[in-house]
């Protein structure tokens, strides 16, 4: 079984500023990935970025990057320089395949605020 | 062609009535799936197809009924609805077999269905 917890059901943060959204996963499968999707208001959810558990570098991309730690079961997602575009739902989710057939467990989300 | 279209964007239906709601993806995925959203909640997994074959059913009652005709639609029946069924509900695809952890899934806009 898989369990994804996001403990900051809201964040806010200042244009151009860094903020840190947490997530915390645990799973009993060896071989497992996580994600981060946004989901901006009455707009669809995209993936935002991706980490392979067995991928000790942490994944970038442009402006968001996550900090990966195993041993922690910790997945937090760094979004640098925001945009007023970056306002949005955040989900952490895993996905473990194998005998969980591949199924997204996702966290409760985080709201970001971006205030301008 | 990058998406997962759905239709209807809204639907507002009655308890008695039956209506269908469509997904569709030419991206050549092999596994689509359903997903319910509550307002500020993460989205819930519904049903999973893989190769057009019906392949997780997550106790959804029988009033929902799924139907993949061909590898690019996915439909959901729905029939009989009840008020607290009102939701988003989101289509998915990803590229790979469900059994592996690896793939993204690509998410439609969803149909906001009001049950009256």
């Amino acid at each position: 079984a898989q369990t994804v917890t996001q403990s900051q059901p809201e964040m806010s943060v200042q244009e151009a500023e860094t903020v840190t959204l947490s997530c915390t996963y645990d799973t009993s499968e060896s071989d497992y990935y996580l994600f981060w999707y946004k989901q901006p208001p009455s707009r669809q959810m995209i993936l935002v970025i991706r980490q392979e558990a067995y991928k000790q570098q942490n994944a970038t991309e442009n402006r968001f990057s996550v900090n990966f730690q195993k041993a922690a079961k910790s997945f937090s997602l760094k979004i640098s320089d925001s945009q007023l575009g970056d306002a949005a739902m955040y989900f952490c989710a895993s996905n473990a395949g194998g005998t969980s057939y591949g199924k997204l467990t996702f966290g409760q989300g985080t709201i970001l605020t971006v205030h301008p | 062609d990058t998406e997962v279209t759905q239709t209807p964007k809204h639907l507002v239906m009655g308890m008695t009535n039956k209506k269908s709601l469509k997904c569709e993806q030419h991206m050549g995925h092999r596994a689509m799936y359903w997903y319910k959203q509550k307002a500020k909640k993460p989205p819930e997994l519904m049903f999973v197809y893989s190769y057009e074959k019906l392949s997780i059913n997550e106790s959804v009652p029988s009033r929902f009924s799924p139907e993949c005709p061909n590898s690019s639609l996915l439909n959901l029946h729905l029939h009989a609805l009840q008020p607290e069924d009102s939701a988003l509900y989101l289509c998915a695809s990803s590229p790979t077999r469900i059994a592996s952890g690896r793939a993204e899934q690509f998410f439609g806009p969803g149909t906001r269905l009001t049950v009256l």
